[in-house]
């Protein structure tokens, strides 16, 4: 069964930098597209970044991250991640990693468990 | 850029019929696929039906995704309705460089 694991979630003042990673096995990692989605206390989910599988060479983000988030991959390792600098208050959220399906479609066929993230002073 | 828009709540009684609705402002609905996604508390989200209307192995056929062009909307219908079906739906859709979510429908099942 397909395993998404994400940490590095804590407490940060604004301002500060925080990595996330995630841990995926049970699949060939190389082969899929992976993105982070996140979502703040209470309220929905916001896509916040994608990236192509094998080189990573396709990347995208959402406009409210982009310039201060950098998402990247090691497929050796099998584990995505997100650098995340000049953080907000508005970045608080629990972070979740998924894995986009293998269809004509673009969508997330699995989904971690997530790692919150808070910004506050 | 388009948004997706969904009611904030939906109520029904067990072993009816519920139809969830995400409204495509800007663009046709048809220009790509569109996803459903289950949220129950303190739970990470579970894939329902992916390309309007395909479920995963192992959804309930009581779960079902269809698409109207005439309302530029799709709906996801659950039948039978079990009160483990009270949670958070999620309709999510894309174009060449994003990923759009709606905000999100909560079910109540009472």
């Amino acid at each position: 069964q397909v395993q998404l694991v994400e940490s590095g979630g804590t407490l940060v003042r604004p301002g500060e930098s925080l990595r996330l990673s995630c841990a995926a096995s049970e699949f060939t990692f190389s082969d899929y597209y992976m993105s982070w989605i996140r979502q703040a206390p209470g309220k929905g989910l916001e896509w916040v970044s994608y990236i192509s599988s094998n080189s990573g060479s396709s990347i995208y983000y959402a406009d409210s991250v982009k310039g201060r988030f950098t998402i990247s991959r090691d497929n050796a390792e099998t584990s995505l991640y997100l650098q995340m600098n000049s953080l907000r208050a508005e970045d608080t959220a629990v972070y979740y990693c998924a894995r986009v399906g293998w269809s004509s479609s673009f969508y997330f066929d699995f989904w971690g468990q997530g790692t919150l993230v808070t910004v506050s002073s | 850029n388009f948004m997706l828009t969904q009611p904030h709540s939906v109520s029904e009684s067990p072993g009816k019929t519920v139809t969830v609705s995400c409204t495509r402002r800007s663009g046709s609905i048809a220009s790509s696929f569109v996803q459903w996604y289950q949220q129950r508390p303190g739970s990470a989200p579970i894939t329902l039906i992916y390309e309007d209307n395909r479920r995963p192995s192992g959804v309930p056929d009581r779960f079902s995704g269809s698409v109207d062009s005439s309302s530029n909307s799709a709906s996801l219908t659950i039948s039978g309705l079990k009160t483990e079906d009270e949670a958070d739906y999620y309709c999510q859709s894309y174009d060449s460089s994003r990923v759009i979510f709606g905000g999100g429908t909560k079910l109540t099942v009472l």
